[in-house]
């Protein structure tokens, strides 16, 4: 089956460093994506890995372990405008969909 | 990564009717899909929409309920047939280049059915 977890919602502070785990199992695997989505609006991709390691993007940085079946999400120096809900989402099989996990609110406090 | 236009932006609708969502893409994309977004839910893909055949369908989603047309590679329909209050939610329509590359989304139409 498909399955993927990340926690619901998470605080964090103004300037501080907060870090959005996501764990998956998918038939098919071929990549994982981070998403941001703010409210009323389409989701933007932040990060994509498909091996495994770190992938460094500015103030997002990404993590993958494919043994583990497992991804984070790093954002660092934190800026009110990054609250937002953030999304996991794998590439399953060959037809390039992709499967999303329930989405992390974040909320970024002064 | 291209643009998708999607219309209507938001529309609300008689219970029993139906209505067809557009996506329009400024290139031609490899991959398109329909998603559905409940209110302060995450997305869940209805289908895969095929250029030239039939779309595959996720469990739960039928085609009697959502047909979808993709005539060519650069446009998409969906179709939300005999609608009900619970199908009142943010439908998105989404491409991709190949498997390397990201997915990206149209900016969702928001249905209400009343």
């Amino acid at each position: 089956g498909q399955n993927i977890d990340q926690p619901t919602e998470m605080t964090a502070t103004e300037g501080a460093i907060v870090q959005i785990n996501c764990t998956y199992q998918t038939s098919g695997f071929n990549g994982l994506f981070w998403y941001q989505q703010h409210a009323g609006e389409a989701p933007t991709f932040l990060s994509y890995n498909v091996l495994d390691g770190l992938e460094e993007k500015g103030r997002f940085s990404s993590f993958l372990s494919r043994s583990k079946g497992y991804s984070y999400l790093l954002l660092k120096e934190l800026q009110m405008k990054d609250s937002a809900s953030y999304l996991c989402a794998a590439g399953s099989g060959n037809t390039g969909k992709l499967i999303f996990g329930q989405g992390t609110t974040l909320q970024v406090k002064p | 990564s291209a643009v998708i236009s999607q219309k209507p932006s938001r529309d609300i609708c008689q219970r029993g009717t139906s209505l067809t969502i557009q996506c329009q893409v400024d290139s031609q994309v490899t991959m398109m899909f329909w998603y559905r977004q409940q209110p302060g839910q995450s997305l869940t893909l209805i289908a895969t929409a095929n250029q030239g055949s039939e779309a595959t369908y996720e469990s739960g989603f039928v085609i009697d309920k959502f047909p979808i047309s993709r005539p060519n590679l650069t446009f998409s329909t969906l179709t939300v047939s005999n609608m009900s209050p619970e199908d009142s939610s943010i439908y998105l329509c989404s491409g991709r280049q190949g498997l390397n590359t990201e997915a990206f989304f149209g900016q969702g139409t928001r249905l209400t059915v009343v």
